[in-house]
C-alpha cells in the first residue's frame, strides 16, 4: 500500500523567512501529487498539483514545490513566508489515473509576525 | 457559494445510536470521495462514487458504514451502532473525472 510521510509535524517561522517542508511517498508507479492548505476554521484547499510534464510546478500564493521521481519527493516551497500562511500542510498522491488521495499526516505552519 | 457543502456541521451522538451525513458536490462533478480525519493525521479515503455507483471502499469502512448517491448528485454517509472511535471528522470531496478533488467543510462527529 502507498503511505506519504511528511517529516516535520510543526514549524515556527518569522514573517520573510523561507520555508520548506518535506514530503516522500511510497510507491513505484507514475503518481499525481498535491499540496492541500487547511487554514483555520476553513476546508482544505488546492495550493498545486503535478500530474506530468515541468517537475517544478507553480502554485497559488506564491507556493511552489519541486517532484524528483528519483527520490520519491514532492517537497513544497516558499521564499518568503508571511502571516497569513499559518495554517496546516498536507501532501497527499493518487496512482496516476487512479480514485483516491493517500496524505501524509500534515505539518502545522506557525508564522510569527 | 457552489462549493461543496456538508450538512450537518457538527454532531454530537451518543454511543450506539445512528448518525446520516450528508454531501452536496458541485453541481458538474461526477465523482464523489468520503474521507474520515482524526486529531492531527491527515485525511483517510472512506470510499468512492463515480455518478451513482460506488466503485470503491476502504476497509476502513465496516459494516456498520454504508453510503450512497442515489441520484448521482449528492450523497449520504451512515454509520449505524455507533462507537467513541467513529469520533472524527468526516469529509466529502468531489471531482470532474480526474481532475483535482474539491473538498466540503466537514461534518465533525462527538461519540459520548
Amino acid at each position: 500500500a502507498q503511505s506519504v510521510s511528511q517529516h516535520n509535524h510543526h514549524v515556527i517561522l518569522s514573517e520573510a523567512a523561507s520555508l520548506e517542508l518535506g514530503c516522500n511517498y511510497s510507491y513505484g508507479g507514475t503518481v499525481n501529487l498535491f499540496w492541500y492548505v487547511q487554514y483555520p476554521g476553513q476546508h482544505l484547499q488546492l495550493l498545486l498539483k503535478y500530474f506530468s510534464g515541468d517537475p517544478l510546478v507553480k502554485g497559488i500564493k506564491g507556493f511552489e514545490a519541486e517532484f524528483i521521481k528519483s527520490k520519491f519527493s514532492f517537497n513544497l516551497r516558499k521564499p518568503s513566508v508571511q502571516w497569513s500562511d499559518t495554517a496546516e500542510y498536507f501532501c497527499a498522491v493518487r496512482k496516476n489515473a487512479g480514485n483516491m488521495l493517500t496524505f501524509g499526516g500534515g505539518t502545522r505552519l506557525m508564522v510569527k509576525p | 457559494d457552489t462549493g461543496v457543502s456538508q450538512d450537518p456541521r457538527h454532531k454530537i451522538t451518543k454511543r450506539g445510536q445512528n448518525v446520516t451525513f450528508r454531501c452536496d458536490p458541485i453541481s458538474e462533478h461526477n465523482r464523489l470521495y468520503w474521507y474520515r480525519q482524526t486529531l492531527g493525521q491527515g485525511p483517510e479515503f472512506l470510499t468512492y462514487f463515480q455518478n451513482e455507483a460506488q466503485l470503491e471502499k476502504s476497509r476502513l469502512l465496516s459494516d456498520r458504514f454504508s453510503a450512497e448517491r442515489p441520484k448521482g448528485s449528492f450523497s449520504t454517509l451512515e454509520i449505524q451502532r455507533t462507537e467513541q472511535g467513529d469520533s472524527a471528522m468526516y469529509l466529502c470531496a468531489s471531482s470532474l473525472g480526474w481532475d483535482e478533488q474539491f473538498f466540503g467543510p466537514g461534518t465533525r462527529l462527538t461519540v459520548l
